[in-house]
């Protein structure tokens, strides 16, 4: 079965500090993806950054890059030069299998919150 | 272009009752998905729509239905409401079964 950890319920970093969310995650198929989104108090699931199996190298995206780690099933995020705005949820989620219906399995989150 | 819009955003039902929830996908997309998100829960995937049938499903009873339309716009639909249904409903749209996902800003059912 497939299996997204976030060991972090909440992660309190002062502003412009960089900040790591730790992912790990547990699947037997070959071919995978993971991603990071953040969920602000509106709800809404945007969409910040994908790592795929085969990726060769980390997926960097602005602020944001993974930290993947194949052989330890680990793919943390990191957010440099932290902002306020940056206060949010953060779920890890990981979608499996290049056929049939794909859905993705979330982590429980991380609640970042950042400081002034 | 535009991105996923859901209706509505709030909705409060009484136990035993019926919910019909909307998704509006991002233009160029053609899967749709559902996802319930308990509080302090991360989301857990209900189904998925391709060319307007389901193709996936996950741990959620035959109450749980969906339909999706010719402009891949999409409905769940939950019959005999319960308490444990209050949730935050998030649509996600997709191009193809791969490709990156949308989500809307979901619609947070109450069931009293």
């Amino acid at each position: 079965a497939q299996k997204i950890t976030q060991t972090q319920p909440g992660m309190f970093v002062q502003e412009k500090e960089a900040v790591t969310l730790d992912c790990t995650y547990d699947t037997s198929d070959p071919s995978y993806g993971l991603f990071w989104y953040k969920q602000p108090s509106s709800g809404e699931m945007i969409f910040l950054i994908y790592q795929g199996s085969y990726d060769q190298q980390n997926a960097t995206e602005g602020r944001y890059s993974l930290n993947f780690q194949k052989a330890r099933k680990s793919a943390n995020l990191v957010i440099s030069a932290s902002q306020l705005g940056d206060s949010a949820m953060y779920f890890c989620a990981m979608r499996e299998g290049i056929q049939g219906a794909q859905k993705l399995v979330f982590g429980q989150g991380t609640r970042l919150t950042i400081n002034p | 272009e535009t991105g996923v819009t859901q209706s509505p955003t709030h909705l409060i039902k009484t136990r035993g009752q019926q919910v019909t929830l909307r998704c509006s996908s991002q233009s160029g997309h053609n899967t749709v998905s559902w996802y319930q998100q308990a509080l302090g829960q991360g989301p857990q995937f209900i189904f998925q729509y391709y060319r307007e049938e389901e193709n996936g499903r996950g741990n959620f009873p035959p109450r749980f239905s969906g339909l999706q339309f010719p402009n891949y716009s999409s409905e769940l639909n939950v019959n005999a409401l319960e308490l444990d249904d209050s949730a935050l409903y998030l649509c996600a749209s997709s191009f193809g079964q791969v490709g990156g996902y949308t989500f809307g800003s979901g619609t947070r059912l109450t069931v009293v």
